[in-house]
């Protein structure tokens, strides 16, 4: 499989649930991002991880916890989400450095009730 | 901070015509990357072309690109030949560094492209 990959790619939860998104890189990138995207809004970056170390956390809550165990895997644990985090959870990857692109994966669409 | 506007929610063409997606930016940087990526119903984000601030010349992909008026902070997308393919919402992006030296994009909201047969 190639690529950047996400599972589950649609996930339905409680507000007391949790659960965990994960995404895997298959080419051979060393850095991993956690995107959301709302409706009518622009690309909202979270997280992103630069050999496997977090150096970027956009004032993210803590109900987001992103854990990255390796340079090819990136999860997003979640817990006692709102209704207002319901959206487009998108992961992506790029070789570190300053003319390197991203890659996106297809997304989790997440649903909290 | 860095921002990117689209200015157009949505635009529609037909099947063959040429169409031309607006997209501005404020920054006060110098060196910096435009992107504009594609995303389809099926919600994967695709680059479809990338400009360097520093290179005069526009990038072009194909039946992809862009007119890139850096004194204006303008960066249009031309598709010409449009086809059935091409109907996706497409993000206009700006690249800035993170603190931690990694690529940091900072979207616009979208244009949802319309292609009519």
């Amino acid at each position: 499989e190639t690529g950047v990959t996400q599972t589950p790619r649609h996930l339905v939860m409680g507000m007391t649930n949790k659960k965990s998104l994960k995404c895997e890189q298959h080419l051979g990138h060393n850095a991993m991002y956690w995107y959301k995207q709302s409706a009518k809004k622009p690309l909202e970056l979270m997280f992103v991880y630069n050999f496997k170390e977090q150096t970027e956390n956009n004032s993210v809550p803590s109900r987001f916890s992103p854990e990255c165990p390796n340079s090819s895997h990136l999860f997003l644990h979640l817990h006692t989400l709102q209704p207002e985090d319901s959206a487009l959870y998108l992961c992506a990857s790029s070789q570190e450095g300053v003319l390197e692109t991203q890659y996106f994966g297809p997304g989790t669409r997440l649903l909290v009730l | 901070a860095q921002t990117v506007t689209q200015s157009q929610p949505e635009m529609s063409v037909q099947e063959a015509e040429t169409v031309t997606l607006s997209c501005t930016y404020d920054t006060s940087e110098s060196d910096y990357y435009l992107f504009w990526y594609k995303q389809p119903p099926s919600r994967q984000m695709i680059l479809v072309i990338r400009q360097e601030a520093y290179k005069q010349q526009n990038a072009t992909e194909n039946r992809f690109s862009v007119n890139f008026q850096k004194a204006a902070k303008s960066f249009s997308l031309k598709i010409s030949d449009s086809q059935l393919g091409d109907a996706a919402m497409y993000f206009c992006a700006y690249r800035s560094e993170s603190q931690g030296g990694s690529e940091k994009l900072v979207f616009g909201k979208g244009t949802k492209l319309t292609v009519n047969p």
